[in-house]
């Protein structure tokens, strides 16, 4: 079984501050790991993706986070908060194994805000 | 490239009425899913399927039929709405089974009177 526990479901930041939004799950498997971003009233897409090997991985608009497995976290981070970041975003989880565990397991979401 | 196509994009219901929510993806993936979205509780898979004619239950697939007669059509059918339905469905598509990344289509936003 699959969990991702996202702390904090709003976050409200400065723009230009720091935008860090948390990210823990649990896999019996080694995770594949992804942040999603939703856009109001639009569909789910990728910021980047978790798979194997170096842990600090960097996405789309300026976006990274970094696996650590000891800590079972895979937080998101920008430096630089903009406007245009304002959007849900989703952690999600799926593993390297048959059956339900490749399923994609979302976490809760958390909105974020950016304050001018 | 239009990647996932869902529609309507949005739909009344009355309690009991049955319907279909359709999607088709243009990008050749096998593997296709139904999530619904509600606020707080994140993307919950109803049915998916890993290629044409094979579908499985997600987490919360009563209520809900599917089926996937070709690699880019997987309809969703509601057999007898109930108000407990009303949510955002969104279809998505990935080309490996878990492992890739998802593409998802606009959304169609269901309420149930």
């Amino acid at each position: 079984a699959q969990s991702v526990t996202q702390l904090g479901s709003h976050v409200s930041v400065s723009e230009g501050a720091l935008v860090l939004l948390r990210c823990n799950y649990s896999s019996s498997v080694p995770p594949y790991l992804f942040w999603y971003v939703q856009y109001p009233n639009q569909g789910l897409q990728l910021l980047l993706k978790y798979t194997t090997g170096a842990t600090l991985v960097k996405g789309i608009n300026g976006f990274e986070a970094e696996f650590k497995k000891s800590e079972t976290s895979f937080h998101l981070t920008k430096p630089s908060a903009h406007m245009s970041d304002a959007a849900e975003y989703f952690c999600a989880v799926t593993g390297i194994s048959s059956g339900s565990a490749r399923q994609l397991t979302f976490g809760s979401g958390t909105q974020l805000t950016v304050l001018p | 490239n239009a990647g996932v196509t869902q529609t309507p994009k949005f739909q009344v219901l009355k309690t009991g009425q049955s319907m279909t929510l359709q999607c088709a993806q243009d990008m050749n993936h096998e593997y296709m899913s139904w999530y619904r979205q509600d606020p707080g509780m994140g993307l919950r898979l109803i049915h998916y399927s890993v290629g044409a004619g094979i579908t499985d239950q997600g987490e919360v697939p009563n209520g809900y039929n599917v089926s996937r007669s070709t690699t880019e059509d997987f309809p969703l059918r509601l057999l007898s709405a109930a108000p407990s339905q009303t949510s955002v469905y969104f279809c998505a598509s990935s080309y490996s089974y878990g492992l890739t990344e998802a593409f998802f289509g606009q959304g169609t936003r269901l309420t149930v009177v």
